[in-house]
């Protein structure tokens, strides 16, 4: 059974507005989350990370949110940009050294002029 | 050159083939993981090796075969593979300590017919 999910597979707005990816989880264990980006023909870039110290951290036009008890986050961008169409990837681990990623299975980002 | 790199990026192999992937980084990380992304499928880690020792081996059959000689470079040596081992593979590195966040190669397509 999948530990992260990104329910929506795709998502469209509109230039200058926000955009709101989400992903649940579901192992209580895991402490650190990333959102990642990917163009196609690329590798996963990183993008910005939440300790579970925190509830949000904000980096630019991107903020993550953090939900523990609901085992939820999620990733605002704003204003949304054209080159920000791609698709996001949420991930998660254990606040260790040389641990293993464990990645949902992404949402795609169209975002129109 | 800096970053993660990855050669090749495009590969296609028969099943009795026997071929390397490899991968450099750049920016002085301790751990180098490598990871399959099957189409439909999330990001799966396959090896972590933190500091040259492997750490992690997730269940990967043994036709996959890494190697890290130093902590700049990881293989993934290939042999007698399955059409179903045709994936973008990713190798991916990270500092170790406090920082947990993973920097990713652009990936080999790798093709077995």
């Amino acid at each position: 059974d999948q530990q992260v999910k990104q329910n929506s597979p795709s998502l469209s707005v509109q230039e200058g507005r926000i955009s709101i990816l989400n992903c649940d989880y579901t192992n209580s264990m895991f402490d650190y989350f990333l959102w990642y980006k990917k163009y196609p023909a690329e590798g996963p870039t990183f993008l910005i990370s939440i300790s579970s110290i925190k509830d949000k951290n904000e980096d630019g036009r991107f903020t993550v949110f953090l939900n523990k008890s609901a085992k939820h986050l999620s990733l605002h961008i704003v204003p949304s940009q054209p080159g920000d169409s791609a698709v996001y990837f949420c991930a998660a681990s254990r606040a260790q050294a040389g641990t293993a990623l464990i990645f949902g299975k992404g949402t795609t980002l169209s975002v129109s002029s | 050159e800096t970053g993660v790199t990855q050669t090749p990026r495009h590969l296609v192999m028969g099943m009795t083939n026997k071929k390397s992937l490899k991968c450099e980084q750049h920016l002085g990380h301790n751990a180098m993981y490598w990871y399959k992304q099957s189409a439909k499928k999330p990001l799966e880690l396959m090896f972590v090796y933190n500091f040259k020792e492997q750490t992690e081996n997730n269940s990967v059959p043994s036709r996959f075969s890494p190697e890290c000689p130093n902590s700049s470079h990881l293989f993934l040596h290939l042999h007698t593979l399955q059409p179903e081992d045709s994936a973008l593979y990713l190798c991916a590195s990270s500092q170790g300590g406090d920082n947990y966040e993973q920097y990713f190669g652009p990936g080999t397509r790798l093709t077995v017919t």
